[in-house]
């Protein structure tokens, strides 16, 4: 029942872009994204409703493909500051489950 | 203080030790949570509080004992742990009592049983 996060873990270069992919087995209502760098909290970074919408802020963006069952999280021109655990949360009914999580490591 | 608060930031313990981990929120929500957070595994709610009171248990071990005095305050008594039990231990807060309201997280409590 929890999403399946896809790749595991990604390497960039400063400025190359990446793509996290979160899929669900069940209907999804929604979709979070939250970022976690090492030792510290995870930090909220949007949800999406169902309804296909694609939301963003900054260089970080994001898509619910509701037909699919799955939401990407597309990071373009990354930073340094990009690098950290990035986990998706799905809604499914009255149920809510993390996905494992993606390492995402940006280097100079 | 702002946002989500907890203590402390590392534990160790003996299995027959008790001890308590603390959660404070300053952010007016009305719900609090505790994640177990394991490496390479999901986070796992184990408890959820909406107004002082327990809505969501997730057959977490008794050896787990939450208490929820208020709406700002979130504690977690442990006593009789193993070792398995050794993660980050995460306190969430939000405004709404369902986790798919935005979740504010704390820094967490690395424990380790011994």
């Amino acid at each position: 029942q929890q999403p399946v996060q896809s790749p595991q873990a990604v390497i960039l270069r400063e400025g190359e872009d990446a793509v996290i992919n979160c899929s669900s087995s069940k209907a999804l209502y929604s979709v979070h994204w939250y970022r976690q760098k090492h030792g510290e909290a995870p930090i909220f970074l949007m949800i999406l409703l169902k309804g296909g919408e694609q939301k963003g802020h900054d260089k970080i963006s994001a898509s619910f493909n509701e037909k699919k069952q799955q939401s990407s999280l597309y990071l373009t021109a990354s930073q340094l500051s990009y690098s950290g655990t990035y986990f998706c949360g799905t809604e499914t009914g009255n149920q809510f489950y993390f996905g494992t999580g993606t390492s995402l490591t940006v280097i100079p | 203080e702002t946002g989500v608060t907890q203590t402390p930031r590392h534990l160790v313990m003996g299995m027959t030790n008790k001890k308590s981990l603390k959660c404070e929120q300053h952010l007016g929500h009305n719900a609090m949570y505790w994640y177990k957070q394991s490496a390479k595994k999901p986070l796992e709610l184990m408890f959820v509080y909406s107004l002082e009171e327990r809505v969501e248990n997730n057959s977490v071990p008794s050896r787990f004992s939450p208490e929820c005095p208020n709406s700002s305050h979130l504690f977690l008594h442990l006593h009789t742990l193993q070792p398995e039990d050794s993660a980050l231990y995460l306190c969430a807060s939000s405004q709404g009592d369902r986790q798919s309201y935005e979740q504010y997280f704390g820094p967490g409590t690395r424990l380790t049983v011994t």
